[in-house]
């Protein structure tokens, strides 16, 4: 079965804080996993790919681990404009490559 | 100007009535798709295309139907609206990156609401 999960949250911080996110997927013949932004209202917009190795993107650092089939997402030193919907998408060579599934999203809410 | 458009941006219509949502791309992709979002049941893709002669269906693409004009040009037909067709539509493209992924570009969204 294709599955993203993702908790739904939202997760409130205050700014300055670190946060992470972590998405199961179910199908292990996923080959390649995301982070997409959305903004309330707006479409999707991709953050990040995902690779074995891990990377880094300034603020933000994503994880791959494919034995426990889960992907991370770090943001550290959290800013007002970080607040959004974070959309975990992977893969699924199962069917067509380059259709992608996306996980329903984790809530992210910065305070001032 | 945006890569990938779509339109209208907004639409109110009745039940029963048939509607097209447009979408038009500049960045030369072959793959286009449309999805639509629910609250609480995120994105979930109704048909995609992955080149002018290929279509293919989504995981719920019953009550739709597309059609795509050209490379740049894909349609998403509601033959005879329903109030549960009320969505937040997108449209995407996709083309294989430098990196070997196929990642996907989306437009700004239709919201249709069916009354």
């Amino acid at each position: 079965r294709k599955e993203v999960e993702q908790d739904p949250g939202p997760f409130n911080v205050p700014e300055g804080a670190t946060v992470a996110f972590n998405c199961t997927y179910s199908n292990s013949a996923s080959q390649s996993f995301f982070w997409y932004r959305q903004d309330c209202r707006k479409e999707p917009k991709l953050l990040m790919s995902v690779y074995s190795s891990g990377n880094e993107d300034g603020r933000f650092t994503a994880q791959l681990n494919r034995a426990s089939q889960y992907i991370s997402l770090l943001i550290r030193d959290s800013k007002l404009s970080d607040s959004a919907t974070y959309l975990c998408v992977v893969n699924y060579y199962g069917g067509s490559q380059g259709n992608l599934i996306f996980g329903k999203g984790t809530k992210l809410s910065v305070k001032p | 100007d945006a890569d990938v458009t779509q339109t209208p941006r907004n639409r109110i219509t009745k039940t029963g009535k048939r509607i097209m949502l447009e979408c038009s791309q500049t960045k030369g992709h072959d793959r286009m798709y449309w999805y639509r979002q629910d609250p609480g049941l995120g994105l979930r893709l109704i048909y995609y295309s992955f080149d002018v002669k290929d279509i293919n269906k989504g995981e719920i693409s019953d009550g739709y139907s597309v059609s795509r004009q050209a490379q740049a040009k894909f349609s998403l037909s509601l033959e005879s609206a329903i109030p549960n067709q009320t969505a937040l539509y997108f449209c995407a493209t996709s083309d294989l990156s430098r990196t070997g992924e196929y990642e996907q570009y989306f437009g700004p969204g239709t919201r249709l609401t069916v009354t």
